[in-house]
């Protein structure tokens, strides 16, 4: 089966620096997608990955390790905006996205 | 500078009961889809088009029916509501298969009781 597992909850403190983790397994690979989703609004893009190391966006980075089924998203000094759940999505053979059930980031002032 | 559009945006059904919801998209976008989100899992895929005219079924299809007219609407139908699709329904758009990034409409939220 096709699986996607990320962390459900995470705190962390404003100004400092978190990394998200989401590890796969899914019918063939064509990118991994992370995506920012605000409570009662819809998810958009942050980041895609689909060769091996590390994206860079500004306070965002997303690394992906595909012999290891890997990928983490960093986001650096972090801000109470920041506060969302991250979505892992991997995109399969069939060019269809398999989405992680989110990390709810909390900021702390 | 819409986007993505869905209405409506709240809506309250009894068990047994129809409606339609809409997604336009402005974008110009061949593929078009329908997303339910629930807690404690991820986005699951209901049905997606591919250009005006098409329709497939994704991963829950069961209890919906959607049709695409005209390239820029999408409609999602439930025929008969039931308790098990109260969600929160999103519609997203992309103009190409192997491109990244998908554009969300603002979500529905459905309750059926």
């Amino acid at each position: 089966g096709q699986n996607i597992d990320q962390p459900t909850e995470m705190t962390a403190t404003e100004g400092a620096i978190v990394q998200i983790n989401c590890t796969y397994q899914t019918s063939g690979f064509n990118g991994l997608f992370w995506y920012q989703q605000h409570a009662g609004e819809a998810p958009t893009f942050l980041s895609y990955n689909v060769l091996d190391g590390l994206e860079e966006k500004g306070r965002f980075s997303s690394f992906l390790s595909r012999s290891k089924g890997y990928s983490y998203l960093l986001l650096k000094e972090l801000q109470m905006k920041d506060s969302a759940s991250y979505l892992c999505a991997v995109r399969d053979s069939n060019y269809q996205l398999i989405w992680g059930a989110g990390t709810k980031l909390i900021i702390k002032p | 500078n819409a986007g993505v559009t869905q209405t409506p945006k709240f809506r309250v059904l009894k068990t047994g009961q129809s409606m339609t919801l809409l997604c336009a998209q402005d974008m110009n976008h061949e593929y078009m889809y329908w997303y339910r989100q629930d807690p404690g899992m991820g986005l699951r895929l209901i049905h997606y088009s591919v250009g005006e005219g098409t329709t497939a079924k994704g991963e829950v299809p069961d209890g919906y029916n959607v049709s695409r007219l005209k390239k820029q609407n999408f409609l999602l139908g439930l025929e008969s509501a039931a308790p098990s699709q109260t969600s929160v329904y999103f519609c997203a758009s992309r103009q190409a298969l192997d491109t990244g990034e998908l554009f969300f409409g603002e979500g529905s939220r459905l309750t059926v009781l």
